[in-house]
């Protein structure tokens, strides 16, 4: 199993600023995940960010808007830039340790713009 | 692209009653899939996990079944809980896109005591 923690856990932040989530997971994995969920929606991909390289981004979604980071194997960040009231979302880090693998999931974090 | 879909959307029952929610997917060309609940302000806790070769999986009071050829998948939940209320998702990995996973809009199951 996997154990994620996300920080924070929720946040109230003003259009047109920044915020940055925090994912941290309890061992050494090679993939995470970044996910979306707005309200009363099901969960979409984001990107995936792998240690060393660029992250992938999905369709959809660009690097300028939800810049990645992933500077080791247990840590990632997420920016949500320039928000709007749209991007109000629960924004979720997981993880899965081989292709074909449970994914486990961080708690998630609930961003409301204002 | 897949699609995913989940029926009922919302599903009330009297504790103690055996039910099953539905998930149904367009591309029948995955991976494996998988099956989550989601609790209020939490995060996704994974319950089963079927690969694309298998035809069902079970833990506990839970059995989940996967045909690939209809695209179909349900999750039977034996003798219910009132702990059991939670939203239940549906997701599909694809075998062409890696770790790519799609998720369903879900089930909302309430236990009533």
């Amino acid at each position: 199993s996997a154990v994620i923690s996300q920080k924070p856990s929720r946040d109230i932040c003003q259009r047109g600023t920044s915020l940055t989530i925090q994912c941290q997971v309890d061992s050494q994995v090679t993939m995470m995940f970044w996910y979306r969920q707005q309200p009363g929606q099901s969960l979409t991909l984001i990107a995936t960010a792998n240690q060393g390289s660029e992250a992938t981004y999905e369709s959809g979604f660009v690097i300028d808007k939800f810049p990645i980071s992933r500077p080791n194997l247990t840590f990632s960040t997420l920016t949500v830039s320039n928000m709007s009231p749209e991007d109000s979302s629960i924004y979720l880090c997981s993880v899965d340790r081989d292709r074909g693998d449970t994914q486990y999931f961080g708690p998630g974090t609930r961003l409301t713009v204002l | 692209k897949q699609e995913v879909t989940q029926i009922p959307a919302a599903l009330s029952v009297p504790e103690g009653e055996n039910l099953v929610l539905n998930c149904s997917f367009t591309d029948s060309a995955i991976y494996n899939l998988q099956w989550f609940r989601q609790d209020p302000g939490k995060g996704l806790t994974s319950l089963l996990l079927i690969q694309s070769s298998q035809r069902e999986q079970t833990s506990g009071r839970l059995n989940a079944s996967l045909d690939k050829s209809s695209g179909r998948s349900t999750l039977y939940i034996a003798a219910s809980q009132p702990g059991d209320s939670a939203t239940y998702l549906c997701a599909v990995g694809e075998a062409d896109t890696g770790n790519q996973f799609y998720f369903g809009t879900g089930t909302s199951l309430t236990v009533i005591p």
